[in-house]
């Protein structure tokens, strides 16, 4: 079974351009997560899709942000205009509803973004 | 969510038993807790789960007591390759909720 995989793997841009990661979830998973660890801190949610909805954006950190689901399978997550504190790596993690236990997200590898 | 505690860093030799040792006071009744391990350059990766007693896989093996206020994570005979930052999460079951990754345990295997 695959597993989540990430586009691309990393990314150099120049502040004020546009990036869109991409993010295709292990088959079958409804649950969609993007986190973000920037240089030395920890890693943060930023949000969460259940299949094309979102469930929970509380993590974005403004409106520069700009995430899809279309379809309820990969999604996207774009970042326009991009600034120098948006560099770091972004996670993608999925999971399947569950009725019992807690939730068990497998995730990518992560994209690093630099921005110059 | 309850809040985690866990060593900042940890060092051993290869061939030994690792235990990683997280702090969980204020664990609700239906939260699970759940290990992860990270490499440099890739995700989190999900090791274990457990709600109470003890659990074991392949990998590694989860002792919670009976007050749940703690959890150990036991890594048997650690290699070089098991070196990476540990996770220590807890969260309610039925459905999804958002981990909160503290700064986790960094573990350092020699030689």
């Amino acid at each position: 079974e695959a597993g989540v995989t990430q586009f691309p793997s990393h990314s150099v841009i120049e502040k004020g351009q546009t990036v869109t990661l991409r993010c295709d979830p292990i088959s079958g998973h409804d649950n969609l997560y993007w986190y973000r660890r920037v240089m030395g801190k920890e890693i943060k949610f930023l949000l969460h899709f259940v299949k094309e909805s979102k469930q929970d954006e509380s993590g974005m950190p403004n409106n520069r942000f700009l995430a899809e689901r279309t379809g309820g399978t990969y999604s996207t997550l774009k970042v326009q205009p991009a600034e120098l504190e948006d560099s770091g790596v972004y996670f993608c993690a999925s999971s399947q509803m569950t009725s019992g236990g807690a939730d068990t997200q497998y995730f990518g590898p992560g994209t690093r973004l630099t921005v110059l | 969510l309850a809040k985690t505690t866990q060593p900042i860093s940890m060092d051993s030799y290869e061939g030994q038993e690792v235990n990683i040792t997280c702090s969980h006071n204020n664990i609700a009744t239906n939260d699970y807790i759940t290990w992860y391990q990270q490499f440099p350059s890739q995700g989190p990766r999900f090791i274990i789960q457990g709600y109470k007693t003890k659990v074991t896989n392949e990998v590694a093996s989860l002792f919670i007591p009976a007050d749940r206020k703690s959890s150990t994570l036991s890594l048997p005979r650690v290699s070089l390759s098991d070196t990476a930052v540990y996770y220590c999460l807890v969260g309610p079951s039925g459905g999804s909720y958002i981990p909160t990754f503290g700064r986790g345990t960094s573990l350092i295997v020699h030689p």
